[in-house]
C-alpha cells in the first residue's frame, strides 16, 4: 500500500547548522508531497508541497524537491533557528485513493542556542 | 490560527462511555477530515466528508462514526470507549475535495479514557 517513511529522531542542532531530514515514500503512481510543522501543544500547519516530479516546494528557508526517481522528498534548512524546534511530518495524497493525507511517523527537532 | 475549530480542548472519561466531538471548518470550506494522533500508530486518517456525505473512510473503527451537517460542522461520535482510543483527535478542512489542495488542521481534542 501507499506509505511514507521518514529518519528517526529526536534531531538535535545548534542554531545556524544546516538541517536534512530524510523522506521516502511508496505509492503506485504520482502522490502530491507535503511537509507539516506541529509547534508544541498547536495542530499541524503546512510547511510545503510539491505536486509533480522535480517540483521544488520551499517556505520560511525550508525545501524539498520531488524526486520520483529516488521516491523521496528530503527536507532542508540551511541555517536553522531555535523557532524551528517542533516535530516535522512528510506526508502524501495518492490521487486515486481520495484526498485524505498519509503521514509519517515524524520527526522531532530540537535547536539549541 | 487555522480557522478551523475543535471542542472541547480537552475530554476525560472513562471506559465503556460514548463523547462527541466536534469541528467547524474554516468558512467556506466543503471538506472536512479527522485523523487520530497516537504515540503507537502516529497520525491516522479516519474518514473525510465533503458538502455533507462521507468522501472516503481510512482506518476508522465500527465503534466509531461521524457526520457532516448542513452548516457544514462535523461531528465524529466515539463509543464503548477503550483505554486504547487516548489519542489526539485532529480535524481538518479543505475548500474543495480536489487531491494537492492543502489542508487545514485546527488545535485538536486530547481525549483521555481511564
Amino acid at each position: 500500500g501507499n506509505s511514507v517513511t521518514q529518519m528517526e529522531g529526536p534531531v538535535t542542532l545548534s542554531e545556524e547548522a544546516f538541517l536534512t531530514i530524510n523522506c521516502t515514500y511508496t505509492a503506485t503512481g504520482y502522490p502530491s508531497l507535503f511537509w507539516y510543522v506541529q509547534y508544541p501543544g498547536e495542530g499541524l500547519q503546512l510547511l510545503l508541497k510539491a505536486t509533480k516530479a522535480d517540483d521544488k516546494g520551499s517556505n520560511k528557508g525550508f525545501e524539498a524537491t520531488y524526486r520520483k526517481e529516488t521516491t523521496s522528498f528530503h527536507l532542508e534548512k540551511g541555517s536553522v533557528q531555535v523557532s524551528d524546534s517542533a516535530v516535522y511530518f512528510c506526508a502524501l495524497v495518492f490521487n486515486q485513493a481520495g484526498t485524505a493525507l498519509i503521514f509519517g511517523k515524524g520527526t522531532t527537532l530540537s535547536v539549541s542556542s | 490560527d487555522s480557522g478551523v475549530t475543535q471542542t472541547p480542548k480537552h475530554l476525560i472519561t472513562a471506559t465503556g462511555q460514548r463523547v462527541t466531538l466536534r469541528c467547524s471548518p474554516r468558512s467556506g470550506d466543503l471538506s472536512v477530515y479527522w485523523y487520530q494522533q497516537s504515540l503507537d500508530q502516529g497520525l491516522q486518517f479516519l474518514i473525510q466528508y465533503y458538502n455533507g456525505e462521507e468522501r472516503a473512510k481510512g482506518n476508522i473503527l465500527e465503534r466509531f462514526s461521524a457526520q457532516q451537517f448542513p452548516d457544514l460542522h462535523s461531528e465524529l461520535n466515539l463509543s464503548s470507549l477503550e483505554l486504547g482510543d487516548s489519542a489526539l483527535y485532529f480535524c481538518a478542512s479543505s475548500g474543495t475535495s480536489g487531491t494537492g489542495d492543502e489542508q487545514f488542521f485546527g488545535p485538536g481534542t486530547r481525549l483521555t479514557v481511564l
